[in-house]
Order: C-alpha cells, then sequence, then structure tokens
C-alpha cells in the first residue's frame, strides 16, 4: 500500500492564480480531509469527506473547494491564491468512526505551498 | 468554541533527561490521540486512549487521560535525540466523530 500521497510536494503562486493540490488514498478508507499547518497554530481542518460525493467545511474553509468523486481520491482547489493561504497543507484518511473511538488518522507527506 | 490546549509550546532538554507535555480540552472527550512530527515531516499516529484514567505504554513513552477525560499527558522518559519533534494531541470535535480538534502542539528539541 502506498498510504496518502499528495502532489505536488513544492508549489509557488502568484497572487490570483488558482490551482489543485491532489491527494490519493489506497486504503480504502471512507473518511478524508484537509489541514492546513502554520506555524504555532497546530493543524486546523479546511474541509473533510466521510464518503464519495459527501464533502462538508472544517474550521477553515474560505477559499478552497473540494470535491469527492471516488472513494480513493480528494483534491483541494485554490480559486484565487492569496499570500495568507501560504501554509503546509496535509491531507488525511481514515475509517469512518463513531462513538468510543475515530480510528488512526494516516497523513500524506503534505505541500508545502507559497503565495507571492 | 471547542478548544484543545498543549503546554509547553517548546521544550529543550538534554539527552537523558525526561519530557512531558500536557493537553487540556474545553469540553469532555469521547477520546484522545496523540501524533508525533519529525521536523519537515507529517504527523504520524502514536496512540489513541478511550477511558477514564486510562495510561498506556510505549517502550519510553508513558501516555494518560484524565478521570474526566478532559486532559491527557505524554511522558518521555530519558530522551533520545530520536524524540526530537513535534507532540499533538487530538480530540474528537463534539457532536462529529469524524472530526478531529488538534492542539498547537508541544516541540521538542533534544541536546545530546
Amino acid at each position: 500500500n502506498a498510504g496518502v500521497t499528495q502532489t505536488p510536494k513544492f508549489q509557488v503562486l502568484k497572487t490570483g492564480q488558482s490551482m489543485t493540490l491532489q491527494c490519493a488514498q489506497d486504503m480504502n478508507h471512507e473518511y478524508m480531509s484537509w489541514y492546513r499547518q502554520d506555524p504555532g497554530m497546530g493543524l486546523r481542518l479546511i474541509h473533510y469527506s466521510v464518503g464519495a460525493g459527501i464533502t462538508d467545511q472544517g474550521e477553515v474553509p474560505n477559499g478552497y473547494n473540494v470535491s469527492r468523486s471516488t472513494t480513493e481520491d480528494f483534491p483541494l482547489r485554490l480559486l484565487s491564491a492569496a499570500p495568507s493561504q501560504t501554509s503546509v497543507y496535509f491531507c488525511a484518511s481514515k475509517r469512518a468512526g463513531g462513538g468510543g473511538g475515530t480510528d488512526t488518522q494516516y497523513f500524506g507527506p503534505g505541500t508545502r505551498l507559497t503565495v507571492l | 468554541g471547542q478548544q484543545v490546549m498543549q503546554i509547553p509550546q517548546y521544550q529543550h532538554v538534554q539527552e537523558g533527561e525526561d519530557f512531558t507535555t500536557y493537553c487540556n480540552s474545553s469540553t469532555t472527550l469521547s477520546n484522545i490521540q496523540w501524533y508525533k512530527q519529525r521536523p519537515g515531516g507529517h504527523p504520524v499516529f502514536l496512540i489513541q486512549l478511550v477511558k477514564s484514567g486510562e495510561v498506556k505504554k510505549q517502550k519510553r513513552l508513558t501516555f494518560q487521560f484524565g478521570e474526566a477525560k478532559k486532559n491527557s499527558s505524554l511522558h518521555i522518559t530519558a530522551t533520545q535525540t530520536t524524540d526530537v519533534g513535534t507532540y499533538f494531541c487530538a480530540g474528537p470535535k463534539s457532536g462529529g466523530y469524524n472530526k478531529l480538534i488538534f492542539g498547537a502542539g508541544t516541540r521538542l528539541a533534544v541536546h545530546p
């Protein structure tokens, strides 16, 4: 298993440009999510999905779109990049759970994005 | 809103010293997870605690979940340079089992 893969690893954008960060997992996990990581702020949830065709907003969704057409893929789109979106982006997946346990969340290697 | 706080933000120790990081939630948690992120890497799951007062050990790492299920700690005995990284705790958002709220993390530096 490759686990969770992300492309690209690094990206530099100019303000106003759009782009898509790719994320794929081969573990047949129902739940996928996108986080951004900024210094001193931990990981903040952008969007998540509990299955194909189902997405919802996290803590910081503005400026980002997602879709989930297959179980494996969960791309994140930046509509019009802004310097405030300079960050490290992590995609994660896990089995959908509930009750007392949420199961292990597996993270991809991350995309380091700089917006000039 | 619901918050998960970690202290300290940064800890610098000499190799062989012990280290502890604390995690406090503003709400009662059904479970808590701990992750480690090496410099330049991605978060890697370490453990999940579910029961009130639970204590789990992984070699030199000891994890505790408070009786009220609102706090947790990670203790490393006799740190090694391989322990360097940032340790995050995370708990499920109230009413949303699949959404995790992460603490800001504790960055550990170990000097030989």
